[in-house]
């Protein structure tokens, strides 16, 4: 089983649109979370951290759930510039390595 | 403040050339990562340094590849000889580090598109 799973998708939405991907990880240890975002032949860049409580920023939310083992990020009011690959990072506790999901794809169309 | 700095942004040369990728962490930061991603693979993790020291290499796909990390400000990977399925996008993160890996996020270098023909 992989560290981390996402469903690559693509997530097809209009403008405006809400949408919300989620993350799956497999070890119960793991204390840091991460959401990135990539643009086409550019470097991941961080989106947003996530932590216990949840946070939020601006039309960005991202939650934790650890009884699921899961992280979601949801994104309100679409923009056609949130159109990227949406990377899940996981830090395991104990372990001194990150492990990236394989990115989910949205494309927010007018 | 700078960023991650790598360099040369793209690389083609033939099979069989030595190929040196160079990296330029963010000052302060301890720790120093090397990745590949290709469509097939998506990103993997190569190498990482803490304090200039490798720590985990497990990574690295054989040995025609190196890493150095020579001081706190600068890092090479080697490819020697290079072969076509080396062709990726590698790119360079660092993280701060003060409290461990531990909820700091990586920041990444923009990447070296490197074509092996």
């Amino acid at each position: 089983r992989k560290e981390v799973e996402q469903d690559p998708g693509p997530f097809n939405v209009p403008e405006g649109a809400t949408v919300a991907f989620n993350c799956t990880y497999s070890n119960s240890a793991s204390q840091s979370f991460f959401w990135y975002r990539q643009d086409c032949r550019k470097e991941p860049k961080l989106l947003m951290s996530v932590y216990s409580s949840g946070n939020e920023d601006g039309r960005f939310t991202a939650q934790l759930n650890r009884a699921s083992q899961y992280i979601s990020l949801l994104i309100r009011d679409s923009k056609l510039s949130d159109s990227a690959t949406y990377l899940c990072v996981v830090n395991p506790s104990g372990f001194n390595k990150f492990y990236f999901g394989s990115g989910t794809k949205l494309n927010v169309k007018p | 403040d700078a960023g991650v700095i790598q360099s040369p942004r793209h690389e083609v040369t033939e099979m069989g050339q030595e190929v040196t990728l160079r990296c330029k962490p963010i000052s302060g930061h301890d720790y120093l990562f090397w990745y590949r991603q290709t469509m097939m693979r998506g990103l993997e993790l190569l190498i990482y340094f803490n304090n200039n020291v490798p720590i985990d290499d497990s990574g690295m796909p054989e040995d025609r590849f190196s890493a150095k990390m020579p001081n706190a400000s600068f890092s090479t990977l080697k490819i020697q000889p290079s072969e076509p399925r080396d062709s990726a996008v590698y790119f360079c993160a660092s993280l701060e580090g003060d409290r461990g890996l531990t909820y700091q996020p990586q920041h990444f270098g923009d990447g070296t598109r490197l074509s092996i023909l």
